[in-house]
């Protein structure tokens, strides 16, 4: 069975960092993109970052450029999403997803077919 | 960065009734839009990819159709479990952007 797992939420001040993983199992991790989508109280839904299989790509929300950054371990299954600067509108649930790449006319593109349970980030003094 | 936008923002509707979202990018995505339902408290479901691809397990009284810049989720006759939040996607660029979400509501 596919599962994704969240941990390494928690409260933090502003200003301080938290390190988000997560741990997969029942797919072959290492062939798939992974992403990070967060999601504010009682607000929508936010993509904050992905990174390639292999690791050699890697993109960000323009509000995460220089704060956050996304890494992966295919040896543990296992993405990670590293939190620096944190500040109060940082505060959300944060998932991590699985792309699956579907084609049209010779162009792949994704969607999130699987997603963790979430894990609740809190930034407040 | 492509901007979406949802209309409505939410609707109330009965069970049995049908209904229709409408999704709009700020610039063609060609067929590189997905939708996902969301429950309170859960983690969104994948519904629909690449505007019309009805995913494995997804009941078909939902439906997606558009491209370029509109695009539509039906749902032909809501049951009970179909009240929760749907959103949009687009993964034609990065950074991958959703539309603002609909809240389909009991009437």
């Amino acid at each position: 069975e596919m599962q994704l797992v969240e941990s390494g939420g928690g409260l933090v001040q502003p200003g301080g960092s938290l390190r988000l993983s997560c741990a997969a199992s029942g797919f072959t991790f290492r062939t798939y993109w992974m992403s990070w989508v967060r999601q504010a109280p009682g607000k929508g839904l936010e993509w904050v970052a992905h990174i390639h299989p292999d690791g050699s790509e890697k993109q960000y929300v323009d509000s995460g450029k220089g704060r956050f950054t996304i890494s992966r371990d295919n040896a543990k299954n296992s993405l990670y999403l590293q939190m620096n600067s944190l500040r109060a509108e940082d505060t959300a649930v944060y998932y991590c997803a699985r792309a699956e790449a579907y084609c049209a006319s010779g162009v792949c593109r994704t969607c999130f077919d699987y997603w963790g349970q979430g894990t609740l980030v809190t930034v407040s003094s | 960065d492509i901007q979406m936008t949802q209309s409505p923002s939410s609707l109330s509707a009965s069970v049995g009734d049908g209904v229709t979202i409408t999704c709009r990018a700020s610039q063609s995505i060609s067929s590189f839009l997905n939708w996902y339902q969301q429950k309170p408290g859960k983690a969104p479901k994948l519904l629909i990819s690449a505007a019309s691809s009805l995913r494995s397990g997804v009941p078909s009284r939902f439906s997606g159709s558009g491209s370029g810049t509109d695009f539509t989720l039906t749902i032909s006759s809501l049951q009970p479990e179909d009240f929760a939040s749907y959103y949009c996607q687009q993964s034609y660029n990065a950074p991958l952007t959703f539309g603002p979400g609909t809240k389909v509501d009991i009437k």
